[in-house]
């Protein structure tokens, strides 16, 4: 199977921009998470999204949002972007989200916010 | 709420040394918990987990035992190598279904010299 991908890998932007980012889950996977990570405050829950529902949400402000799609795959928004956003943003894919599954990780998106 | 907290490093040694890096955490329940480990410029990859006490996870020479006892989740190997270079996550998932949330320690730093 092919793993979960992540476009794109790299992105640059101005403060107050925003951007979108991209995950496609392993394929039969429902459940997909984002973290974002950062060398000050390390890795951090955004959010999951389970057939299209938000089920948890972690302590970020409301530029952060995302959605589901029917295929599974997700996407994340941060709308006006701020110099603290530059991190690098995963996306991990569970079969159900049940607490004791593995969640496989991307690549990772690489923001650097100027 | 949940925490973990890991020996953040970094760590140096030489092949073939015994590694050992700290992991204790705090959860009500009995949670799930992981090692995960990240190599340069990739996404974090699985290398065991325990999903309850006294529970021992093992892959490539890693092992660590789920201690209810004492709230721990050390991470060890008796012959480190070169290729054991990475930085390595200790992780919790609640108890409780299917509110899928990682929480992450600050990660360690491990380098082994040939």
């Amino acid at each position: 199977k092919a793993g979960v991908t992540q476009t794109p890998r790299y992105l640059i932007k101005t403060r107050g921009q925003q951007v979108t980012l991209s995950c496609s889950p392993i394929s039969g996977h429902r459940s997909v998470s984002w973290y974002q990570q950062t060398p000050g405050q390390g890795l951090q829950f955004l959010f999951e999204y389970f057939s299209e529902t938000q089920r948890n949400k972690g302590n970020f402000p409301g530029r952060f949002s995302g959605r589901q799609f029917s295929n599974s795959r997700s996407e994340m928004n941060v709308s006006t972007l701020e110099l603290g956003d530059s991190a690098l943003y995963l996306c991990a894919s569970s079969p159900s989200g049940d607490s004791a599954e593995t969640q496989y990780f991307g690549p990772g998106t690489r923001l650097l916010v100027l | 709420g949940n925490s973990v907290t890991q020996m953040e490093g970094p760590v140096t040694l030489s092949e073939e040394a015994f590694l050992t890096i700290n992991c204790t955490y705090t959860a009500t329940g009995y949670p799930s918990l992981f090692w995960y480990v990240q190599y340069p410029g990739e996404g974090l990859q699985l290398l065991l987990k325990a999903t309850k006490a006294d529970d021992k996870g093992s892959n490539k020479g890693f092992e660590a035992t789920y201690r209810k006892e004492t709230t721990s989740f050390h991470l060890e190997k008796g012959s480190v190598q070169v290729s054991d270079s990475a930085v390595y996550f200790c992780a919790l998932s609640p108890s409780g279904g299917s509110n899928y949330k990682l929480t992450f320690g600050k990660g360690t730093l491990l380098t082994v010299n040939p």
